[in-house]
């Protein structure tokens, strides 16, 4: 199946500060989502980005579907942003999504 | 908004007990999920189904068996729960748009075996 690699694994940052966090994978990519899950454990659905660039408040994401890898940035940081990110993708299968390791993100005050 | 609702959010079995996890959805997706997630391995698919009564195997289905009677319910059963089954379990459902669409978790259960 596809493999999903996520970095940086960790990420510590001040508030107000920008990031990027990057997923790659070994395979084409065609239902590829970005989730959070808080610090309470939800999981939510970010993005559905299969190619190009979507939008939402501060947070955006590009996947170059080409080139079997996506972007997500985060602007001006805010403590409720921490938590872990994750990247997935079903790699042109049908059989559910294959999840990255995640970067937990730390966003101090 | 999507709602994938886990009837339990914490749960505490004993060893060999057999133990039933419920998840239903309200947004009359086709496809419905079971994974897990423990710490250093990340989230694990353990099944899935596409359609009533329909279920497929995902990468670690040893130990579990699901049933889907019904559309809206997906419920994940451990015939004899051991040690090794203590983990955060997550349900997910996803509409049938060819088979790309947007995956919405529920709350997660956190099970122990003792």
């Amino acid at each position: 199946g596809i493999q999903v690699e996520q970095s940086p694994p960790d990420l510590i940052l001040q508030e107000g500060a920008n990031s990027t966090l990057r997923c790659n994978f070994s395979d084409s990519v065609n239902n590829l989502q970005w989730f959070h899950q808080n610090p309470w454990g939800q999981l939510i659905n970010l993005f559905y980005i299969p190619s190009g660039t979507k939008q939402n408040g501060r947070l955006s994401a590009t996947t170059v579907a080409t080139e079997r890898y996506s972007l997500l940035y985060i602007s001006s940081s805010q403590t409720t942003d921490s938590g872990v990110y994750f990247c997935a993708d079903s790699g042109g299968g049908a059989d559910g999504l294959t999840f990255g390791k995640g970067t937990h993100l730390i966003i101090q005050p | 908004d999507v709602k994938v609702t886990q009837s339990s959010r914490y749960l505490v079995k004993r060893t060999g007990e057999k133990v039933f996890l419920e998840c239903v959805q309200d947004m009359d997706h086709e496809n419905m999920f079971w994974y897990r997630q423990d710490p250093g391995l990340g989230l694990r698919l353990i099944y899935f189904s596409y359609d009533v009564k329909m279920k497929e195997k995902g990468d670690i289905p040893e130990g579990y068996s699901v049933s889907r009677e019904k559309k809206e319910r997906f419920s994940l059963i451990l015939e004899s729960a051991s040690t090794n089954q203590t983990s955060m379990y997550l349900c997910a459902s996803s509409s049938s748009d060819g088979y790309n669409s947007p995956l919405h978790f529920g709350n997660g259960t956190r099970l122990t075996v003792t």
